[in-house]
């Protein structure tokens, strides 16, 4: 069965260093999705992005965020200058279509600690 | 805003028995999707069941149902024959037509043998 997968699973980075998270969605999908849990927390949405471009944002991704989508397989969530309170998991997701009742397919996370 | 509501943070369960998770939630849309997803100890996500809010009738996948009571915004899994592999926290989630998902805050589920 086709899955989203994540590299790395964790990532331990310096404050202040930029870090780039890799997900491959499953291959037929065309929406893609950021998520992150911060540890003993909920998950909370960071972006959404179609046809190449962020469709929908939150709060939580500023400036300091960006996703890319370089090939067609992969596809990337950078954070230029981490910050303490990144520390987190981060999910990437995928569907087929949006709207209708199709389901996000989450991979397995990528830890991430800032120190 | 929508928000989705769980109000326990902690349930228990004895093997082979039957346990309920609630979840509420908060919209004036009529048409959305509702789901519950388990995050076991790896913290992978893990889609559970869905359901359409359009559909009366509630989702079943195997030991797992939902009870969904569309006017009052209530959402609960019921997890029968409980077994060990099932705990896990429990996430129930609400998603519009075209947005992203929002969570709750999670229920622990405990297993006892």
């Amino acid at each position: 069965e086709p899955e989203v997968t994540q590299t790395p699973s964790h990532q331990v980075t310096q404050m202040g260093q930029e870090v780039i998270l890799r997900c491959v969605p499953i291959s037929n999908h065309l929406y893609f999705y950021w998520y992150r849990q911060i540890l003993g927390q909920k998950v909370e949405f960071l972006v959404s992005f179609y046809n190449n471009e962020i469709s929908e944002k939150s709060e939580i991704f500023d400036d300091q965020f960006s996703v890319e989508r370089p090939d067609g397989s992969n596809f990337t969530l950078k954070i230029r200058s981490t910050k303490l309170e990144d520390s987190a998991m981060y999910f990437c997701a995928s569907t087929h279509k949006t709207g209708g009742s199709d389901t996000q397919y989450f991979g397995p996370g990528t830890r991430l600690t800032v120190l | 805003a929508q928000t989705v509501t769980q109000s326990q943070p902690e349930m228990s369960v004895q093997e082979a028995e039957t346990v309920t998770l609630s979840c509420t939630y908060d919209t004036s849309e009529s048409d959305y999707y509702l789901f519950w997803y388990k995050q076991p100890p790896s913290r992978q996500m893990i889609l559970v069941i869905r359901q359409e809010a359009y559909k009366q009738q509630n989702a079943t996948e195997n030991r797992f149902s939902v009870n969904f009571q569309k006017a009052a915004k209530s959402f609960s899994l019921k997890i029968s024959d409980s077994q060990l592999g099932d705990a896990a926290m429990y996430f129930c989630a609400y998603r519009r037509l075209d947005n992203d998902m929002r969570f709750g805050a999670g229920t622990r589920l405990t297993v006892k043998p």
